[in-house]
C-alpha cells in the first residue's frame, strides 16, 4: 500500500507562498497524486493532480521528482481563505480494488 | 448539478438504536465510498463500492453494514449505536479508481451524535 506521511501543521502569513510536501516511498507506476482541500465542516474537494513533473492550474501548484517519491503543493500568495487541511492522496491496488484511504493531512493555519 | 447527496444532515440517537444514511450521486459513477472523520482527525475509510452489487470493507468497517443494490444509492447502515460512532460521516463517489486519476467527489457530510 502506498502510504502518505505529510506534516501536520503549518502556519504561514498572509501572502506568502506556501508549500506542503507530501512523502510516498512505495508509490505504484500507474498511481496518480491528487490533493484535496477540506474546510471545517466541510467535505473535501479536488485541488490539483499530477503524475510526473509540473502541473499547475488557477488554484495551486503540483511537484513532483522523477523518482515520484514525494510530492510538493504549492499555494502562491496564500490569502486567511486558505486556511483549511490539505490531503495528500495516493491510490492503493487491494485485491484488485482501489482501496482509497486519506492520511491525516496537513492543517495550514494563514495568519494576518 | 446535485453531486452527492446526502441525508440526513444531523440526527442524535440514542445508545442501542439503528438508523441508515443515505447517500445518491446523480453522476453515474462506479465507485461510492463511506468515511467517518472524528473531531480534528483524518478522514477513515469505513467501506467502499466498485459497481452495484459490489462491496468491501475500509479502514474502521466494525459496527457498520452496506448494500449497493443500484449505481446511485449507497446506504451505510449503522447497527445498534455506541457513543463511538459519534463523528461526521460523508459519502463520496468516483467514475473509476482514485489512483488512476479519477476524482472523488464528497457530500456535505451527516453529523451523527450517539447519546
Amino acid at each position: 500500500l502506498a502510504k502518505t506521511t505529510q506534516p501536520i501543521s503549518m502556519d504561514s502569513y498572509e501572502g506568502q507562498e506556501v508549500n506542503i510536501t507530501c512523502s510516498h516511498n512505495n508509490i505504484a507506476t500507474n498511481d496518480y497524486i491528487t490533493w484535496y482541500q477540506q474546510f471545517p465542516s466541510q467535505g473535501p474537494r479536488f485541488i490539483i493532480q499530477g503524475y510526473k513533473t509540473k502541473v499547475t492550474n488557477e488554484v495551486a501548484s503540483l511537484f513532483i521528482p522523477a523518482d515520484r517519491k514525494s510530492s510538493t503543493l504549492s499555494l502562491p500568495r496564500v490569502s486567511l481563505s486558505d486556511t483549511a487541511v490539505y490531503y495528500c492522496l495516493v491510490g492503493a491496488n487491494s485485491g484488485g480494488y482501489q482501496k482509497v484511504t486519506f492520511g491525516t493531512g496537513t492543517k495550514l493555519q494563514v495568519i494576518p | 448539478n446535485a453531486g452527492v447527496t446526502q441525508t440526513p444532515k444531523f440526527r442524535i440517537l440514542k445508545i442501542g438504536q439503528s438508523m441508515t444514511l443515505q447517500c445518491t450521486q446523480d453522476m453515474n459513477h462506479n465507485y461510492m465510498y463511506w468515511y467517518r472523520q472524528d473531531p480534528g482527525m483524518g478522514l477513515k475509510l469505513i467501506y467502499y463500492s466498485v459497481g452495484a452489487g459490489i462491496t468491501d470493507k475500509g479502514e474502521v468497517p466494525n459496527g457498520y453494514n452496506v448494500s449497493r443494490s443500484t449505481t446511485e444509492d449507497f446506504p451505510l447502515r449503522l447497527e445498534l449505536a455506541a457513543p463511538s460512532q459519534t463523528s461526521v460521516y460523508f459519502c463520496a463517489s468516483s467514475w473509476g479508481g482514485a489512483s488512476s486519476g479519477n476524482t472523488i467527489y464528497f457530500g456535505e457530510g451527516s453529523w451523527l451524535t450517539v447519546v
